[in-house]
């Protein structure tokens, strides 16, 4: 069984410029969602993706946005990048929906940095 | 409002030595879920335990051990005879059923640093 993977594992980007990041879920896993994790803080929630339609989103400025594709990996865009989005991003897959006591699998996460 | 405090931002102990990890929590919701998990310095976050608002059995797995109060809204965490593989951040958080919708979001606290010396 093949866990979470991301990619890349590193970026570093200047103020303005465009970021992807991309995630593929667990083997089976239908439901895709995206943390970000500044240094010293816990997970924010950022969206979910559930058979590729966004259901629920975080306190994130639409700049942020995402893909979820038919073999249900997905993207994460953000646009005009500040200097706030440094931060670790997290890639969870679940499966069988988006009910509360699913376990979400993290992947390894991209450590972005923008100059 | 749904949120997670823990208050201990590090704690450091010597290898052998019992150590618990505290964890509060707000939700309106009335069905939630509690969750453990470990990010150990390779960033990947583990999962450690998941306790519904239902059950408030506490369980002893291995060295592992959870106590969960809804009185006090606490769902505390306990590693006994620590090792140095334990040295991580552990993060406690929270999901539920959300207004407007239905969601299996995490909700985190900001992590607790744990250190065993040996």
């Amino acid at each position: 069984e093949t866990g979470v993977t991301q990619s890349p594992t590193h970026l570093i980007k200047t103020r303005g410029q465009q970021v992807t990041l991309r995630c593929s879920s667990q083997s089976g896993h239908n439901t895709v969602s995206w943390y970000q994790q500044a240094l010293g803080q816990g997970p924010q929630f950022i969206f979910q993706y559930y058979r590729e339609e966004e259901n629920g989103r975080g306190n994130f400025p639409p700049r942020f946005s995402g893909l979820q594709f038919p073999n249900y990996s997905s993207e994460l865009n953000v646009n005009a990048l500040e200097l706030d989005d440094s931060a670790l991003y997290l890639c969870a897959s679940s499966l069988g929906g988006t009910r509360a006591y699913n376990e979400q699998f993290f992947g390894p996460g991209t450590r972005l940095t923008v100059l | 409002a749904q949120k997670v405090t823990q208050a201990q931002t590090e704690i450091s102990v010597v290898e052998k030595e019992d150590v618990t990890l505290d964890c509060v929590y707000e939700t309106r919701d009335t069905t939630y879920y509690l969750f453990w998990y470990k990010q150990p310095p390779s960033g990947e976050l583990v999962f450690l335990i998941r306790r519904n608002s239902f059950d408030e059995q506490n369980e002893i797995s291995g060295r592992y051990s959870w106590n969960f109060q809804k009185s006090t809204s606490s769902f505390n965490f306990t590693i006994t005879a620590s090792q140095v593989v334990d040295s991580a951040v552990y993060f406690c958080a929270l999901s539920g059923m959300n207004y407007g919708g239905a969601t299996n979001k995490l909700i985190f606290g900001t992590g607790t640093l744990l250190a065993v010396q040996p």
